[in-house]
């Protein structure tokens, strides 16, 4: 069984540049989360993919934004890079939506100069 | 809106000395609560589900428990290598929202 997978694992931005990060769920899910988690803090839910579409989402501005794909991979692009969007962004996938268990990937190491 | 509340923020034990991390929630219609460990620069861990009150799981060292408002993941004869950032999340509505805590930092000294 092939776990949650992520690219890049590293990446340094320039404020106002955008950037797309992708996630491989894990074999069997169907539903990816993405999730930003600042150095010290607990993940913060960005959105979630349900069968290709956005299913929910969190406190963050439409500059976020995502994809899912027939094979249940995903893509999150955030547009107009800001200082604060350094952090690790964490995607993780699930069999369904309520209820259960969330498995993450390594995440990628966002930074913005 | 849902919250969690986890305590205490770090915790030092020497190994084989037994301890409780604490996660207090309140949450409109739980659809479950989670517990994961984290290792520095890494993503989470899945450890544990629990869906009602009065429910226990056991993996290894740690066994998590669940109340009506708090759960609590107790770790017995702790070893180094248990040594992690625990994180407490709770999901709710029909999407699976789920809010993190932000986390117990233990540290396990030999």
């Amino acid at each position: 069984e092939t776990g949650v997978t992520q690219s890049p694992t590293h990446l340094i931005k320039t404020r106002g540049q955008q950037v797309t990060l992708r996630c491989s769920s894990q074999s069997g899910h169907n539903t990816v989360s993405w999730y930003q988690q600042a150095l010290g803090q607990g993940p913060q839910f960005i959105f979630q993919y349900y069968r290709e579409e956005e299913n929910g989402r969190g406190n963050f501005p439409p500059r976020f934004s995502g994809l899912q794909f027939p094979n249940y991979s995903s893509e999150l692009n955030v547009n107009a890079l800001e200082l604060d969007d350094s952090a690790l962004y964490l995607c993780a996938s699930s069999a369904g939506t309520g209820g259960y268990e969330q498995y993450f990937g390594p995440g990628t190491r966002l930074t913005v100069t | 809106e849902d919250q969690v509340t986890q305590s205490p923020e770090a915790l030092r034990l020497q190994e084989g000395e037994s301890s409780s991390l604490n996660c207090s929630y309140t949450v409109s219609g739980l659809r479950g609560l989670f517990w994961y460990r984290q290792d520095p620069g890494k993503g989470p861990e899945f450890l544990f589900t629990l869906y009602s009150a009065g429910e226990e799981k056991e993996k290894e060292r740690l066994k998590a428990t669940l109340t009506k408002k708090e759960s609590f993941l107790h770790i017995t004869a702790p070893k180094p290598e248990d040594s992690a950032t625990y994180l407490c999340a709770v999901g709710s509505g029909g999407y699976q929202k789920v809010t993190f805590g932000t986390g117990t930092k233990l540290q396990v000294i030999p």
